[in-house]
């Protein structure tokens, strides 16, 4: 079990441009959230996948946003067209879906700087 | 509207001795609460979770309290180590939710003096 890892780890860009952060989950978790965390805060809820389909969708996923999992397996989560508002740590969090009740295990996040 | 609130920013405990994170949740509907632990530039560390049919859950130094009547949980750790310093979140999901989302609250960044 190597955990759920996220590349890059830090990505800093300009403002306009389009960037692309990947999750790998835990081997056999079914399920994977992407979580945005900005400074003092918690982090929140952006969307979750159950294996390849996406669910949920949060508020906060505006069309500049877009997120896959096309085989089940690892997800990739795109902004376009970056503002400054998109500065934050993303999250990636997977699960198995077995039991009724089971933790979310989240990866080191990738921190986003847009210039 | 901030479902999950942990009011106090900041806690500072001697070495040694207990440290008590309180987090309160509006939500009737959540069942199942977490905790996590955050060091600077890396992802959540789960440490303990507790299901809304029970009122405690221990693993070793840590002990999460469930007051279902107050919507209150509590983490302890006792006794505190040096190694504990880092910011905690507490975090609930509601079972009815298929999402299972994870509802956090705001931190609280814990300092264990030497």
């Amino acid at each position: 079990d190597t955990g759920v890892s996220q590349n890059p780890r830090h990505k800093i860009t300009k403002r306009g441009q389009n960037v692309t952060f990947r999750c790998d989950p835990i081997s056999e978790h079914n399920r994977l959230y992407w979580y945005r965390q900005t400074l003092g805060q918690g982090p929140e809820f952006l969307t979750y996948f159950q294996n390849e389909a996406q669910l949920e969708k949060s508020r906060l996923l505006s069309d500049r946003f877009s997120a896959e999992r096309p085989k089940g397996s690892f997800s990739t989560l795109e902004i376009q067209r970056t503002e400054q508002g998109d500065s934050a740590m993303y999250l990636c969090a997977s699960r198995r879906l077995a039991g009724a009740q089971e933790t979310q295990y989240f990866g080191p996040g990738t921190r986003l700087l847009v210039l | 509207d901030q479902q999950v609130k942990q009011n106090s920013p900041s806690l500072s405990v001697q070495e040694g001795r207990i440290s008590i994170l309180n987090c309160d949740y509006t939500n009737s509907m959540f069942d199942y609460f977490l905790w996590y632990k955050k060091y600077p530039a890396e992802g959540p560390t789960f440490l303990i979770s507790i299901s809304s049919i029970k009122d405690k859950n221990e693993d070793g130094r840590f002990t999460v309290f469930l007051n279902k009547s107050a919507k209150h949980l509590s983490l302890h750790i006792v006794p505190s180590q040096p190694g504990d310093s880092a910011v905690y979140f507490c975090a609930a999901s509601a079972l009815i939710q298929g999402a299972q989302k994870l509802v956090f609250g705001q931190g609280t960044r814990l300092t264990i003096n030497p």
